[in-house]
């Protein structure tokens, strides 16, 4: 247990409406990541945080902003919800460090995920 | 252009057979790569990983093998129980930046 909430676990919302989704930790991991989850696309980053106040994009930012003022809570928001949001949203901090010879790692683990419908 | 590729969307095993899921990737520079299982309503969990620097690794039942020449890498678990069903993704990292996922693989167990 990487000790990861996600809050809301479940939402519904109609196009155009802003939403908020909140991912805390409890282990002050530095890297924190969000992601989303659909059938055929397996799962996609949207943004990542490497410190407080220190994000960046990911494959798939558009329509997406995220804030990080504090170690523990990585928040992403949709400024106006569309359809195609809809999906299971994953947020993930990772562990990372020497693996031996000139390779690193970085391992990820995840929250439990909030499942975002947009009508 | 996907850079992790898992090909079979879907494999059926009886229990106690061998499971074997595969994975290729496009870029040379990956050296890191992970294997993580997901259950339906949960986030996915990290079940075992590799270095380029090996090309195999165990954890009990699940051992991953790493082809670099071929750009392979495959998840063996000898034997399959129905508990192993669910969809199982590889993922690649290059210096320890972010992880590039596969589609995914739905395995099921039957018993």
């Amino acid at each position: 247990d990487a000790g990861i909430t996600q809050s809301p676990r479940h939402k519904v919302t109609e196009t155009g409406t802003p939403v908020t989704l909140r991912c805390h930790q409890t282990e002050n991991h530095r890297y924190m990541y969000w992601y989303r989850q659909d059938p055929g696309h397996g799962l996609r980053l949207i943004h990542y945080s490497y410190g407080v106040k220190d994000t960046d994009k990911g494959e798939v930012s558009d329509g997406y902003s995220v804030s990080r003022s504090k170690t523990e809570d990585f928040l992403l928001t949709l400024e106006s919800a569309t359809s195609s949001q809809t999906s299971v949203y994953f947020c993930a901090i990772s562990v990372t460090g020497l693996a031996g010879g000139a390779s690193s790692y970085n391992e990820q683990f995840f929250g439990p995920g909030t499942r975002l419908t947009v009508l | 252009d996907q850079q992790v590729k898992q090909n079979s969307p879907s494999l059926s095993v009886q229990e106690g057979r061998i499971s074997i899921l595969n994975c290729d990737y496009t870029n040379s520079m990956f050296d890191y790569f992970l294997w993580y299982k997901k259950y339906p309503a949960e986030g996915p969990t990290f079940l075992i990983s590799i270095s380029s620097i090996k090309d195999k690794n165990e954890d009990g039942r699940f051992t991953v093998f790493l082809n670099k020449s071929a750009k392979h890498l495959s998840l063996h678990i000898v034997p399959s129980q129905p508990g192993d069903s669910a969809v199982y993704f590889c993922a690649a990292s290059e210096a320890g930046t972010a992880l590039i996922f596969g589609k995914g693989t739905t395995l099921s167990v039957s018993s």
